[in-house]
């Protein structure tokens, strides 16, 4: 069985600043990862993803994630935000012909 | 390519009726999951389909149904509304179930009143 858990439903940061958005997840098997993010009135636009391989990944819009196996942890960071990155992101996992979603973080940029 | 189609985009149903949302994946994706999102539940998983196969499915009362056709194409059905069926319901399409990620539909809002 999987799951995903994400600390903080808001956070808040100053534009240039640095995000970090927390994700935790369980899985029985080795995990699939995703980020999401959603704008209001939208469905979710894929961030990035891990599957295998290199354990940092890129994504779009200038975010990065880090799988950490040790630490059931997939992280997604951005060096300095900006003002049109604020919007909800979700973590999830993949397994078993679904995916489960994180409840998700309310990000907030601050001029 | 075309992206993920859901329509209605709004819909205002009265308690007791049913409903109909409809998905149009991007084309050649097999794999079409729906979810329904509300503030306080986050995304529920409520079915996926393959091949017009249902893999899998929530936690969700009978009352929530879908089907596949055989060009992808998908429907979800809510029988018996409630208020608490009031949500944005979304569509996502993908190759296939893992790796890959989804692509999601713009969703459809319905409320009950």
């Amino acid at each position: 069985a999987q799951s995903v858990t994400q600390l903080g439903s808001h956070v808040s940061v100053s534009e240039g600043a640095l995000v970090l958005l927390r994700c935790n997840y369980s899985s029985s098997v080795p995990p699939y990862l995703f980020w999401y993010v959603q704008y209001p009135n939208q469905g979710l636009q894929l961030l990035l993803k891990y599957t295998t391989g290199a354990t940092l990944v890129k994504g779009i819009n200038g975010f990065e994630a880090e799988f950490k196996k040790s630490e059931t942890s997939f992280h997604l960071t951005k060096p300095s935000a900006h003002m049109s990155d604020a919007a909800g992101y979700f973590c999830a996992v993949s397994g078993g012909f679904k995916t489960i979603f994180g409840a998700g973080t309310r990000l907030f940029v601050k001029a | 390519k075309a992206g993920v189609t859901q329509t209605p985009r709004y819909l205002i149903k009265t308690r007791g009726q049913q409903v109909t949302l409809s998905c149009s994946p991007i084309s050649g994706h097999r794999s079409v999951s729906w979810y329904q999102q509300t503030p306080g539940q986050g995304l529920q998983f409520l079915f996926e389909y393959f091949s017009e196969t249902q893999r899998n499915k929530g936690n969700f009362p009978g009352r929530f149904s879908g089907r596949q056709f055989s060009n992808s194409r998908s429907e979800m059905n809510v029988s018996t509304l409630e208020l608490g069926d009031s949500a944005l319901y979304l569509c996502a399409s993908s190759l296939e179930q893992g790796g890959y990620g989804y692509t999601f539909g713009s969703g459809t809002r319905l409320t009950v009143v």
